[in-house]
């Protein structure tokens, strides 16, 4: 079946560790890519997006995304975590003209 | 400019009753969405609308049903809820090509 794969459940790292979370996903094509975290409580929102171009995409807040075709992955790094990252971290993917299809997430925990 | 609206914020329900989340959004987006969010499993689609008059069907649309009569409203009805039904609940809205912007969010208890 097509999906959007994040490898990682739960991840904790210490405050100015470097971050690097996997997403694969298993459609042909052409897609549309996106990142996007939720904060404790709060309602998701765009980190980054790919659409087409620099396979190499810069974001909000330090991080950055690799889309890298014949893997078909879309993996998020910062080089630089703060504990203020600590969050869920959501890939999500637009085949085509169908809809947008998500992870199922990533928690990270930055600890001090 | 509000954004995309959701209420109530908050909801407990007991098995079998009815009721309706409201989305409204004052961005013209022809796209509006309802997912669900529950732990572990991400956000999956329950239904979506390509414009006003025009619903579709997404991953998970067994127990609710949805219509859009106006560009800027999107209801998601639950008819005779259910405790598999508790979850937190959000709408997203995006233009013809873009990403999608959420509400903040509506968590919905069953009893």
């Amino acid at each position: 079946a097509q999906s959007v794969s994040q490898h990682n459940h739960h991840v904790i790292l210490s405050e100015a560790a470097s971050l690097e979370l996997g997403c694969n996903y298993s459609y042909g094509g052409t897609v549309n890519l996106f990142w996007y975290v939720q904060y404790p409580g709060q309602h998701l929102q765009l980190l980054l997006k790919y659409f087409s171009g620099d396979p190499l995409v810069k974001g909000i807040k330090g991080f950055e995304a690799e889309f890298i075709k014949s893997k078909f992955s879309f993996n998020l790094r910062k080089p630089s975590v703060q504990w203020s990252d600590t969050a869920e971290y959501f890939c999500a993917v637009k085949p085509g003209n169908t809809p947008l299809v998500f992870g199922k997430g990533t928690r990270l925990s930055v600890i001090a | 400019n509000a954004g995309v609206t959701q209420t109530p914020k908050f909801q407990v329900l007991k098995t079998g009753q009815s009721m309706t989340l409201q989305c409204a959004q004052d961005m013209n987006h022809e796209y509006m969405s309802w997912y669900r969010q529950d732990p572990g499993m991400g956000l999956r689609l329950i239904h979506y609308s390509v414009g006003a008059g025009i619903t579709d069907q997404g991953e998970v649309p067994n127990g609710y049903n949805v219509s859009r009569s106006t560009t800027e409203d999107f209801p998601l009805r639950l008819l005779s809820a259910a405790p598999s039904q508790t979850s937190v609940y959000f709408c997203a809205t995006r233009r013809v090509a873009g990403e999608l912007f959420f509400g903040e969010g509506s968590r919905l208890t069953v009893l």
